[in-house]
């Protein structure tokens, strides 16, 4: 099974700052790798795709990059909305697809 | 617009069954597969399983593997998930999503918070 790792655990960024979110894969995962934003009391909600895609709706703040092991997600300005959890995962290795263990962005 | 409306909140003994449903509508429900995903308090997500309704066979996590079914129904465009042998370490919010492109997971059902206690 392949395990997703997330750094930092807790980001704490000021309001209009940018941020940037960490996820490796225990092996290459080529660009399969999805990234979710959750905050508390909702399920979570997909942003990107195929690594660098943003789903429908999604800012442009929002921007991922890597293929392979490493990936990063970039959030250019935070906004008061953006604060919450952000989770990657990985579809390369069906059946199982496996999330992350977050990373959470709060106020500085 | 792709909907899932999920099951209530259940409150479970140790040692009982549970079984979730999840309903879709708006899209084609047997060509993408749908997903459930649990979340135990304060932690993160998991990924417990999958099956994609025209195929008709799930597949699980390995340490899902012995416990849990997912099952769909395409008359009435809905999944189920159904947990044996219940703990308190299965005390969780259990989801369910429909697949986007690929395995990413663009719909998201509201959640049936599960409790499991004596």
């Amino acid at each position: 099974e392949i395990v997703m790792t997330q750094s930092p655990g807790t980001l704490s960024v000021s309001p209009g700052e940018g941020a940037t979110l960490s996820c490796r894969a225990s092996q290459s995962v080529s660009s399969n790798l999805a990234w979710y934003q959750q905050k508390p009391g909702q399920p979570p909600r997909l942003l990107i795709y195929g690594a660098s895609t943003r789903f429908a709706g999604v800012p442009a703040r929002f921007s991922g990059s890597g293929s392979g092991t490493d990936f990063t997600l970039t959030i250019s300005s935070l906004q008061s909305e953006d604060f919450a959890v952000y989770y990657c995962q990985q579809y390369d290795h069906w059946p199982v697809y496996t999330f992350g263990q977050g990373t959470k962005v709060e106020i500085k | 617009q792709v909907q899932l409306v999920q099951s209530g909140a259940e409150v479970k003994k140790p040692g009982s069954s549970l079984k979730v449903s999840c309903q879709t509508s708006g899209d084609t429900f047997s060509s993408y597969s749908i997903t459930w995903v649990r979340q135990a308090p304060g932690q993160g997500l998991e990924w417990m399983g999958a099956i994609i309704p025209a195929l008709d066979t799930p597949n699980y996590a390995q340490k899902f593997q012995d416990r849990v079914t997912i099952t769909a129904d395409e008359s009435t465009r809905t999944a189920y998930m159904e947990v044996s042998s219940l703990t308190s370490e299965d005390t969780a919010v259990y989801y369910c999503a429909r697949q986007w492109m690929g395995g990413s997971l663009g719909f998201w059902g509201q959640g049936t918070r599960v409790t499991v206690s004596s």
